[in-house]
């Protein structure tokens, strides 16, 4: 079974850098073929798709969020890592990490995937 | 891209019959999914390429469409249907866009 856990600080000052680790377990991360997603929500609100990192190391974000995100991976330690420069009150938020399963591959090289497995989800707060 | 939920909330009882739409802003073929969330949870995947049920998901779940216009149907409500729903475009080649949400409640 796998199995997702987001971790990190739970307070951030304005201005500096969220970083949240999502480790997995059941499952390797370098197998090929998953996209390893941040989605948000901020209290109370709807969820919001921050990006993703492929198995290759590819990367696609959300364009409202492109300029302060970046996604990694650490195949060592079976983790994906999320950080959002320049937080603000605004990027208070439940963060949650979850796996894309690949489920049909367009002739135009677009690929549809599903959040299958989803991590519990963390409370950043920023504070000022 | 945009994914419009309606209605935003509705109220219903056990045994209804329910329908959530969700529009697209451009057409996005098949490429959605649908989800439930209940308060302090995670979200929980029901249906992906518009109208395949997840495994392990009940057959009282339904899902249509395609283009811009989708549905998800709630065929008889349990009370562990009382949840909020999100629809999400899953074309890696756009942003990978949610719904607003509709928020389901016991009448």
């Amino acid at each position: 079974q796998v199995q997702l856990q987001e971790s990190g600080p739970g307070l951030v000052k304005s201005s500096q850098t969220l970083s949240l680790t999502c480790t997995v377990s059941g499952g390797s991360i370098s197998r090929g073929g998953y996209y390893w997603n941040w989605i948000r929500q901020h209290p109370g609100k709807g969820l919001e798709w921050i990006g993703y990192i492929y198995s290759s190391g590819s990367t696609n974000y959300s364009p409202s969020l492109n300029s302060r995100v970046t996604i990694s991976v650490d195949t060592s330690k079976n983790q994906f890592s999320l950080k959002l420069s320049s937080v603000a009150a605004a990027d208070t938020a439940v963060y949650y990490c979850a796996r894309g399963f690949p489920y049909y591959y367009d002739s135009n090289g677009s690929v549809s995937h599903r959040f299958d497995y989803w991590g519990q989800g963390t409370l950043v707060t920023v504070s000022s | 891209i945009q994914l419009t939920q309606s209605p935003s909330s509705l109220s219903a009882s056990v045994g209804d019959r329910v329908t959530i739409t969700c529009r697209a802003s451009q057409g996005i073929s098949s490429y959605l999914a649908w989800y439930q969330q209940k308060p302090g949870k995670a979200p929980k995947i029901l249906i992906y390429a518009a109208s395949t049920l997840e495994s392990g998901v009940p057959s009282r779940f339904s899902g249509s469409g395609s283009g811009t216009d989708f549905t998800l149907t709630i065929s008889s409500l349990q009370p562990e249907d009382f949840a909020t729903y999100y629809c999400q475009q899953v074309n890696s080649f756009l942003p990978l866009t949610f719904g607003q949400g509709t928020r389901l409640e016991i009448k």
